[in-house]
């Protein structure tokens, strides 16, 4: 296993644009965590999947922010109507259970212009 | 709820210096703790952790910690530090029901030779 991938890792945007990341985490690794981070901050928790699970989502920062994990394997992580404030990085993180840490992938890069 | 504070966000020492990183948490119960860093442009690795048993914790590339939990602190310390140490450093806690990790805003070391 080669660990947590991220596609894209770089994505370039317009304003209004809706944008889709994808993470695969770790296989087996039931827990998925979507983060966002910026300039100079650390990690920002979004939301959580337990399985296929969305356990935690009132992290996520407006309702233009949505994430899905079908079948408990990989996740989508979707921004409608893309602002820029929006740019950042997005880091994906699994874990095998939950009192265990978290395998980050390494992020997707997203710029609105 | 729980918490992170990274005391300096930078620091700045000489090659073959002591490397010290602070990092206090808040928790209400007892918590899991973990040193993470990031290269420029890339995901979290894992350094160490701590979740239960000895209180003095060695992770990769000569990194150490050590829970105290009279003081809520977990400093990260290597004895030596080494160019190649140059990078933003995370501290993160993870408590109670759901374990979501929660990070601090980072430190950067600088490394000068």
């Amino acid at each position: 296993d080669t660990g947590v991938s991220q596609d894209p890792r770089h994505k370039i945007t317009k304003r209004g644009q809706n944008v889709t990341f994808r993470c695969d985490p770790i296989s087996e690794h039931n827990r998925l965590y979507w983060y966002r981070q910026t300039l100079g901050q650390g990690p920002e928790f979004l939301t959580y999947f337990q399985n296929e699970a969305q356990l935690e989502k009132s992290r996520l920062l407006s309702d233009r922010f949505s994430a899905e994990r079908p079948k408990g394997s990989f996740s989508t992580l979707e921004i409608q109507r893309t602002e820029q404030g929006d740019s950042a990085m997005y880091l994906c993180a699994s874990s095998p259970i939950q009192n265990t840490e978290a395998f980050f992938g390494q992020g997707t890069r997203l710029t609105v212009v | 709820a729980q918490s992170v504070t990274q005391l300096g966000s930078h620091v700045s020492v000489s090659e073959g210096a002591l490397v010290l990183l602070r990092c206090n948490y808040s928790s209400s119960v007892p918590p899991y703790l973990f040193w993470y860093v990031q290269y420029p442009n890339q995901g979290l690795q894992l350094l160490l952790k701590y979740t239960t048993g000895a209180t003095l914790v060695k992770g990769i590339n000569g990194f150490e910690a050590e829970f105290k939990k009279s003081e809520t602190s977990f400093h990260l310390t290597k004895p030596s530090a080494h160019m190649s140490d140059a990078a933003e450093y995370f501290c993160a806690v993870s408590s109670g029901g759901s374990y979501i990790p929660t990070f601090g805003r980072g430190t950067s070391l600088i490394v000068h030779p």
